[in-house]
């Protein structure tokens, strides 16, 4: 079946604009986190839906960061007024609530702030 | 303060040979563990997996061993192959609605 799904792939942009990432995960997933990888770092934890409960938002790097999840499925991660502190790798994944729960990851958006 | 640490950055082994990583946590209410391996420009895929009641899990090459009371486990990967060279990352978690917490990942190179 499908996979974790991320657009765009790369995404280019000035500072001080908005940007939207999408991520449509694996359907049925209750669970869905964003990550980011700046260069030669690790994975950094942004936010993780479950299911109806809050998000946990305690990642977010600054309140420029917002993300949604609509409907309990695909989820948009905003970030305002970029700056180039922001240029990262951006990594979307769902994971059920049950079993392994293992995290079934996107490709990524490669997000560069000019 | 990273209650997931991977002390070594990186690590190279000679094809044949066992790659041994490590990964200590902070955490005691953990109890399942995973491993995820990443190549570049692609996403973390998962590895394998190890709950808090075993101290050891099998998968072909892979082995999850752990210590609790060490709060310490270890990946190897016998024999070692060039396309295993990733970065391979720890990830632990506590109830199953509690969220995945990553290290900084550990980068193997297997060297032909």
């Amino acid at each position: 079946g499908a996979g974790v799904s991320q657009s765009p792939s790369n995404k280019v942009t000035e500072k001080g604009k908005d940007v939207e990432l999408r991520c449509d995960p694996i359907s049925g997933h209750t669970a869905l986190y964003w990550y980011r990888q700046s260069l030669g770092q690790g994975l950094e934890f942004l936010i993780y839906f479950q299911g109806n409960s809050a998000p946990d938002k305690s990642g977010l790097p600054s309140d420029r960061f917002s993300a949604e999840r609509t409907g309990g499925s695909v989820s948009t991660l905003t970030i305002q007024r970029t700056q180039q502190e922001d240029s990262a790798v951006y990594l979307c994944a769902s994971s059920t609530s049950r079993g392994s729960y293992e995290q079934y990851f996107g490709p990524g958006t490669r997000l560069t702030v000019t | 303060d990273q209650q997931v640490k991977q002390n070594s950055p990186s690590l190279s082994v000679q094809e044949g040979r066992i790659s041994i990583l490590n990964c200590d946590y902070t955490n005691s209410m953990f109890d399942y563990f995973l491993w995820y391996k990443k190549y570049p420009a692609e996403g973390p895929t998962f590895l394998i997996s190890i709950s808090s009641i075993k101290d050891k899990n099998e998968d072909g090459r892979f082995t999850v061993f752990l210590n609790k009371s060490a709060k310490h486990l270890s990946l190897h990967i016998v024999p070692s192959q060039p396309g295993d060279s990733a970065v391979y990352f720890c990830a632990a978690r506590g109830t199953s609605y509690d969220k995945v917490i990553f290290g900084p990942g550990t980068s193997l190179s297997v060297i032909p």
